[in-house]
């Protein structure tokens, strides 16, 4: 049964690089037959994908964040990470970490960890 | 890239049927038979319902069928049950990246 589990601090401050890991436990993230990405809702709101990484390391980030975004993997850990960088209290959300299979950004989820910016 | 376009809320009472709408653009929902469907209740992680317009994960009751025509895709929610009353996002594949859609509540009457 594939697991995924988010971790990380739960507070940030302001200006600062939120930073995320999330452990895959079940499956392999070397797998080539699948993604591993992160996507966010802040509270209230819809969803927002923000971006996936493949076993070969190659990276898609939504457009709107990619300049503040860094998704990496850790293949002995099986855990891939999300940092974003230079945050507001709009990147306030709960992120969760999900597989992603082509064309669907989720079809596994972690429970999601709720990040709050704030001084 | 701008959200995909649903209702804000859509009823039903317990056995009808409930469709939820969700527009796109020629360069997302028009562009890809990559659409997909998830269900979130309170304070949970959403759930895969539909993937690649219309199929459906394993687990996934056949009252929900997805559906697409043109720039709008369409999910369908038969024989109205009360553990279907929750949040339902669409999303599509943008080539390269994906789009959600701002969610419906759904609420059995």
């Amino acid at each position: 049964q594939l697991q995924l589990q988010e971790s990380g601090p739960g507070l940030v401050k302001p200006s600062e690089t939120l930073s995320l890991t999330c452990t895959v436990s079940g499956g392999s993230i070397s797998s080539s037959s699948y993604y591993w990405g992160w996507i966010r809702q802040p509270p209230g709101k819809g969803l927002e994908w923000i971006g996936s990484s493949y076993y070969d390391g190659s990276t898609y980030y939504n457009p709107s964040l990619k300049s503040r975004v860094t998704i990496s993997r850790d293949t002995p850990k099986n855990q891939f990470s999300l940092k974003l960088s230079s945050v507001t209290a709009a990147d306030t959300a709960v992120y969760y970490c999900a597989r992603d299979i082509i064309g669907t950004p989720a079809d596994y989820w972690g429970q999601g960890t709720l990040v709050t910016v704030s001084s | 890239q701008s959200a995909l376009t649903q209702p804000r809320s859509v009823s039903g009472s317990p056995g009808q049927s409930v469709t939820i709408s969700c527009t796109g653009t020629s360069s997302d929902v028009g562009a890809y038979n990559y659409v997909s469907w998830y269900q979130q209740h309170p304070g949970k992680a959403p759930k895969l319902m539909i993937y690649d317009v219309n199929k459906r994960p394993s687990g996934v009751p056949d009252r929900f069928t997805g559906s697409k025509s043109g720039n709008t895709a369409s999910l369908t929610i038969s024989g109205l049950q009360a553990e279907d009353e929750a949040d339902y996002y669409c999303c599509s594949h943008t080539g390269g990246s994906f789009v959600f859609g701002g969610g419906t509540e759904v609420t059995v009457l």
